[in-house]
């Protein structure tokens, strides 16, 4: 079974820092990868996806995530964060064509403004 | 596009009573997600749906735990009955395919006291 691991629990950041949050993925076979956004108080929306191609991904509100075989990783990174992208995290792998996602632990960013 | 619709947003209960959760998926998606969230346990997986068969159950606490989905367009979960450690957040979550990205409802805050 395939599992995921997301190795900050909680980040602390001031608005214009660079944002890198780690994802690593346990699994052999053909995978697609997820990032989801928790806001506060809210449901989990989808940021980016990954599917195949550019292993260079880019979602919404600038949020970027590089695919990197090799090391089974899929990180988030965002430049120059915002107070409003105060949120918890999920990363998610679904394998192809298979049923349910796995989700990590999530990390909760907090930025200070 | 509703959305996914879950009800009610939020349930207070006794320890013993019985509590059933909704969901109405996104019209079309055929695969539906039952999760649970807490602060300890962070996002499990439930059971999920494919063309309205439960495909797999393994996440399903115990059998105080049921899920049903009559129908394309509805699915419940029912405990019966409940203890105050189901209290968590309860997200239902749609699909259009396998591989496709989830698209979570608001969630139900189940609090059994």
């Amino acid at each position: 079974a395939q599992s995921v691991s997301q190795h900050n629990h909680h980040v602390i950041l001031s608005e214009a820092a660079s944002l890198e949050l780690g994802c690593n993925y346990s699994y052999g076979g053909t995978v697609n990868l997820f990032w989801y956004v928790q806001y506060p108080g809210q449901h989990l929306q989808l940021l980016l996806k990954y599917f195949s191609g550019d292993p260079l991904v880019k979602g919404i509100k600038g949020f970027e995530a590089e695919f990197i075989k090799s090391k089974f990783s899929f990180n988030l990174r965002k430049p120059s964060v915002q107070w409003s992208d105060t949120a918890e995290y999920f990363c998610a792998v679904r394998v192809t064509n298979a049923g349910k996602s796995t989700f990590g632990d999530g990390t909760t960013l907090t930025v200070k403004p | 596009d509703a959305g996914v619709i879950q009800s009610p947003r939020h349930e207070v209960t006794e320890m013993g009573q019985e509590v059933t959760l909704r969901c109405k998926p996104i019209s079309g998606h055929n695969s539906l997600f039952w999760y649970r969230q807490t602060m300890m346990r962070g996002l499990e997986l439930l059971i999920y749906f494919n063309n309205n068969v439960p495909i797999d159950d393994s996440g399903m606490p115990e059998d105080r735990f049921s899920a049903k989905m009559p129908n394309a367009s509805f699915s419940t979960l029912k405990i019966q009955p409940s203890e105050p450690r189901d209290s968590a957040v309860y997200f239902c979550a749609s699909s259009l395919a396998a591989a496709a990205p989830l698209h979570f409802g608001n969630g139900t805050r189940l609090t059994v006291t």
